[in-house]
């Protein structure tokens, strides 16, 4: 599959759960984001990584962890969370410097009982 | 940090006419102003994009302006088709800085047959 592809598109959790959301882009783009979108409200950035190196975390709870093992693949552990991190979570690829296009990937769709 | 305000966040037009969307941003280092669609269910998806290099640009149905000196720039969407409808995002960067995108609320165009 081309572009940037995200699994699993849905998923249900209870609080206590731990869970990853994975993304990969098939693009040969060096810098991966994490964004998350919630009802009528804009998109808010919450990682960046640049060459797996992470370069911005937007005061993102603990309970999200990012991790890049390399520069196609950005996974984003879950653990603890409340519902009202409920949302969908939209990885994102650009080739480099924040004035480049970014790609998005389909989304995963979280629910957090 | 930058804020980007994007208006109307509804908007709803009869098809054949032209659809205007506006954005302001605050900060004037800005210098990369991507729009994004983002149909129902579906990924964000660059649609135009503008640098501060230039005044306007036009893809076919789409233009977007910008005025740098009032800090603001505009969708212009003309002989809209029901396939228009969708959420559309404006976005501000500015190279060499610590920031990354920032989208603004989003819009809703409805084309109405």
């Amino acid at each position: 599959e081309t572009g940037v592809t995200q699994t699993p598109r849905h998923l249900v959790m209870g609080m206590t759960n731990k869970k990853s959301l994975k993304c990969e882009q098939h693009l040969g783009h060096n810098a991966m984001y994490w964004y998350k979108q919630s009802a009528k409200k804009p998109l808010e950035l919450m990682f960046v990584y640049n060459f797996k190196e992470q370069t911005e975390n937007n005061s993102v709870p603990s309970r999200f962890s990012p991790e890049c093992p390399n520069s196609s693949h950005l996974f984003l552990h879950l653990h603890t969370l409340q519902p009202e991190d409920s949302a969908l979570y939209l990885c994102a690829s650009s080739q480099q410097s924040r004035t480049d296009t970014q790609y998005f990937g389909p989304g995963t769709r979280l629910t957090v009982l | 940090g930058e804020n980007v305000e994007q208006h109307p966040s509804t908007l709803s037009v009869q098809e054949g006419d032209s659809a205007v969307i506006k954005c302001t941003y605050s900060d004037s280092a800005s210098n990369y102003f991507p729009w994004y669609k983002q149909e129902l269910g579906k990924r964000p998806q660059l649609i135009i994009d503008i640098r501060s290099n230039v005044g306007e640009k036009k893809d076919q149905r789409i233009a977007v302006t910008l005025n740098k000196t009032a800090k603001h720039f505009s969708l212009h969407i003309t002989e809209t088709q029901p396939e228009d409808s969708a959420v559309y995002f404006c976005a501000a960067s500015a190279s060499g800085s610590a920031r990354q995108l920032t989208f603004g609320s989003g819009t809703q165009l409805t084309v109405l047959p």
